[in-house]
């Protein structure tokens, strides 16, 4: 299994510009995330989704749009690119509903991917 | 207030020593705790999670989970220069979402 699978690795964006990150799991897990992170701040989460077809907004969003394809894939999209969103981008997913479902208790562990690399100048 | 917050470091233990690193948080993020090690330019991963009052090892770590002084902390015994990174800790509310701290560098001394 590869589990969470990010692309591109590495991207350098002029301003204005758009992009679409790529993110794939295959772990069968319902729910996946789209965190940014900046040195000093810690990771901010950007986007969710909770199952598919669902999607909900995170803490910063603005500037973002997600895409969840199917169980598998979650995309993030920057439509117009800006200096501001210069960062390190990570995926992430979770089983969290099923374990709704099935009411396990207990903690609902986040599984990361490589991250990609953003520069916009 | 950040929901979660951490001392940024860094901290400097000599090897074989004991790194106690420390994390405090808010009532939105009360239900599951998560302690995530990072190294430079390395994506996240799990070290260990927490969500009952108390302690739990795993191998060298031991996370402690204190909910009613709000506080979730992490031990590594006999640590090592390959622990040397940032740890991260992250609280888990009802909802899906981890909120992280910005996280505690640890630099291990040999």
């Amino acid at each position: 299994n590869a589990g969470v699978t990010q692309t591109p690795k590495f991207q350098v964006l002029k301003t204005g510009q758009s992009m679409t990150l790529q993110c794939a799991q295959d772990m069968n897990h319902n729910s996946m995330y789209w965190y940014r992170q900046d040195p000093g701040m810690g990771l901010r989460l950007i986007y969710y989704s909770a199952s598919e077809g669902t999607t909900d907004k995170g803490e910063v969003p603005n500037g973002y749009n997600v895409s969840r394809l199917n169980k598998r894939e979650f995309s993030l999209r920057l439509e117009s690119a800006a200096p501001s969103q210069t960062s390190v981008y990570f995926c992430a997913s979770s089983e969290a509903l099923t374990r709704h479902w099935r009411g396990l208790a207990g903690a609902d562990t986040q599984y990361f991917g490589p991250g990609t690399r953003l520069t916009v100048l | 207030q950040k929901e979660v917050e951490q001392n940024s470091g860094p901290l400097s233990v000599p090897e074989g020593a004991i790194a106690s690193l420390n994390c405090t948080y808010s009532d939105r993020v009360s239900q599951s705790f998560f302690w995530y090690r990072q190294y430079s330019g390395k994506s996240p991963e799990l070290i260990m999670s927490i969500y009952s009052n108390g302690d739990k090892e795993d191998g060298r770590f031991t996370a402690q989970l204190n909910k009613a002084s709000q506080y979730v902390s992490l031990l590594i015994r006999d640590s090592q220069p390959s622990d040397s990174a940032t740890y991260l800790c992250a609280g888990q509310n009802s909802g899906y979402a981890l909120n992280f701290g910005k996280g505690t560098s640890l630099l291990v001394t040999p």
